[in-house]
C-alpha cells in the first residue's frame, strides 16, 4: 500500500471548514484513499473513501488532485465533537486483506 | 452505527493465564478482524476471518490464536498472557475485505493489562 504523508496537528474554529491535507505521491491506479477518524479511546469511524473524483456524504467531503498525488478531507462545518485523530490510508491490493496502515494521523482540535 | 459487541471491555489478569476476547457482530459481515493499539504503532493486524472457520494471521499474530465458529462470532486468545500483550484490542468487520472498495467498521475496544 502507498505510504501517506499527514500533518501531526491542526486546529480549526467551531463551525468554520476544517481541511485536512495528506500527501501520497506513491499511490497506484487501483489503490483507494479512505479516512478514519478516532475518537479519544473509541474505535475508528469511517468517514469517506474515493478513488479519483470527489465524493461527499453526510459526514465530510474529500477532495482528491488530478494526479492523484493528494487529497483533503473536508469537514464543513466542525464542531467540538470533531475533535480527533485523523487517519488518511491508501489501500486497494487484495494482497493486504485487513491491513489497513494507520500511521499518526492528524490531530483535529477544534477550538470554541 | 454497525452492529459490533466487544466483551469484556476492560480486564485485568495475571502473567502466564489464558485470556479470551470476544466480538460479537450483527450485520452478517463475512469479513471480521482483530487489531491492537499500542502508543506509537497505531493499529497493527493480529488474525483476520474470511468467513466461518476460515482464518488467517496478521502481522503480529505470535501468542495469539483466533476462532470463528459462527458467523457473528470471532474469538480471540491469549494462550499464555504475557505483559507486552496489554494493549487496546479492537474488533472490525467489513462486507468485503479490505482492499476491495469497502470499508471497516470498529467495536469500541478492550482494554487489556497484563500484571
Amino acid at each position: 500500500d502507498a505510504k501517506t504523508t499527514q500533518p501531526p496537528s491542526m486546529d480549526c474554529a467551531e463551525g468554520r471548514a476544517a481541511n485536512l491535507p495528506c500527501n501520497h505521491s506513491t499511490i497506484s491506479g487501483n489503490e483507494y484513499v479512505y479516512w478514519y477518524r478516532q475518537i479519544h479511546s473509541q474505535g475508528p469511524q469511517y468517514i469517506i473513501h474515493g478513488l479519483k473524483n470527489n465524493e461527499t456524504n453526510e459526514m465530510a467531503s474529500l477532495i482528491i488532485t488530478e494526479d492523484r498525488k493528494s487529497s483533503t478531507l473536508i469537514l464543513p462545518h466542525a464542531t467540538l465533537r470533531d475533535t480527533a485523530v485523523y487517519y488518511c490510508i491508501v489501500t486497494g491490493k487484495r494482497s493486504n486483506t485487513g491491513k489497513l496502515i494507520f500511521g499518526q494521523g492528524t490531530t483535529l482540535q477544534v477550538k470554541p | 452505527d454497525a452492529g459490533i459487541t466487544q466483551s469484556p471491555r476492560h480486564k485485568v489478569t495475571e502473567t502466564g493465564t489464558p485470556v479470551t476476547l470476544r466480538c460479537h457482530q450483527t450485520e452478517n459481515h463475512r469479513y471480521m478482524y482483530w487489531y491492537r493499539q499500542d502508543p506509537g504503532h497505531g493499529l497493527r493486524l493480529i488474525h483476520y476471518s474470511y468467513g466461518v472457520k476460515d482464518t488467517d494471521k496478521g502481522e503480529v499474530s505470535d501468542g495469539y490464536s483466533v476462532s470463528r465458529s459462527k458467523t457473528e462470532d470471532f474469538l480471540l486468545t491469549l494462550e499464555s498472557a504475557t505483559s507486552s500483550q496489554t494493549s487496546v484490542y479492537f474488533c472490525a468487520i467489513s462486507e468485503s475485505g479490505v482492499g476491495t472498495n469497502e470499508k471497516l467498521f470498529f467495536g469500541s475496544g478492550t482494554q487489556l493489562s497484563v500484571l
